[in-house]
């Protein structure tokens, strides 16, 4: 079946440090690819998306690059902002049978401090 | 807030009650979700509609049941049967395009 794995939190930077999360799939087909980003009591909201292999999505000064070669799609941002400290889902789409679902990893808690 | 509502917010539950969450979208989109998430785990897939009058089951659908009788609605009902059902619920939904899916704000159940 379809899976996706995230490293493992938390993740601790200082303020402006760089962040890479990292997001390997394994998917049949040629899944879509999602960075979705949750604050305290709150939903997912999308943070960027890939829907073919080298695409790149951007959003917020965080970028991920759908690489089919190595089944990777590693979450980055150049500077990072206390206000980003929140926990981050990598996730795939992908169908299955006759139903297209979104299969999601374990999640990333990241906590920037000043 | 997207449009999509989850509600209420929070909602307490005694042992052997039945509870329903609620679920309503205006974004005219065709495929509704639920999912479960417990603290570590990721979500987990409860159940899904992906066209009015039809729904199928999910990862963990046991002590579960939904309804779809409306495109905007998609209620989910925790039953007895679900030994363990505090957790936050997330219901999502997607366009016929299946692409990325739009996220309520959760509702959090607690048994009491």
């Amino acid at each position: 079946g379809n899976s996706v794995t995230q490293m493992e939190g938390p993740v601790t930077l200082s303020e402006e440090a760089f962040l890479t999360i990292n997001c390997t799939y394994t998917a049949t087909g040629y899944p879509s690819l999602f960075w979705y980003v949750q604050y305290p009591g709150e939903g997912l909201q999308l943070l960027l998306k890939a829907t073919k292999a080298d695409d790149k999505g951007s959003n917020k000064g965080f970028e991920a690059t759908y690489r089919k070669e190595t089944t990777s799609f590693h979450l980055e941002k150049g500077s990072v902002q206390v206000s980003d400290s929140a926990v981050y889902f990598c996730a795939l789409s992908a169908f299955t049978g006759t139903a297209s679902k979104l299969t999601f990893g374990t999640g990333t808690r990241l906590q920037v401090t000043l | 807030d997207g449009g999509i509502t989850q509600s209420p917010k929070y909602l307490f539950r005694k042992e052997g009650q039945n509870v329903t969450l609620s679920c309503e979208q205006n974004l005219n989109h065709d495929a509704m979700y639920w999912y479960r998430q417990d603290p570590g785990q990721g979500l987990r897939l409860i159940y899904y509609s992906q066209i009015v009058n039809d729904f199928q089951k999910g990862d963990i659908a046991e002590g579960y049941s939904v309804s779809r009788e409306k495109k905007e609605s998609f209620p989910l009902t925790v039953t007895s049967a679900q030994k363990n059902p505090t957790a936050f619920y997330l219901c999502a939904v997607r366009d016929r395009g299946y692409t990325e899916a739009f996220f309520g704000q959760g509702t959090r159940l607690t048994v009491v």
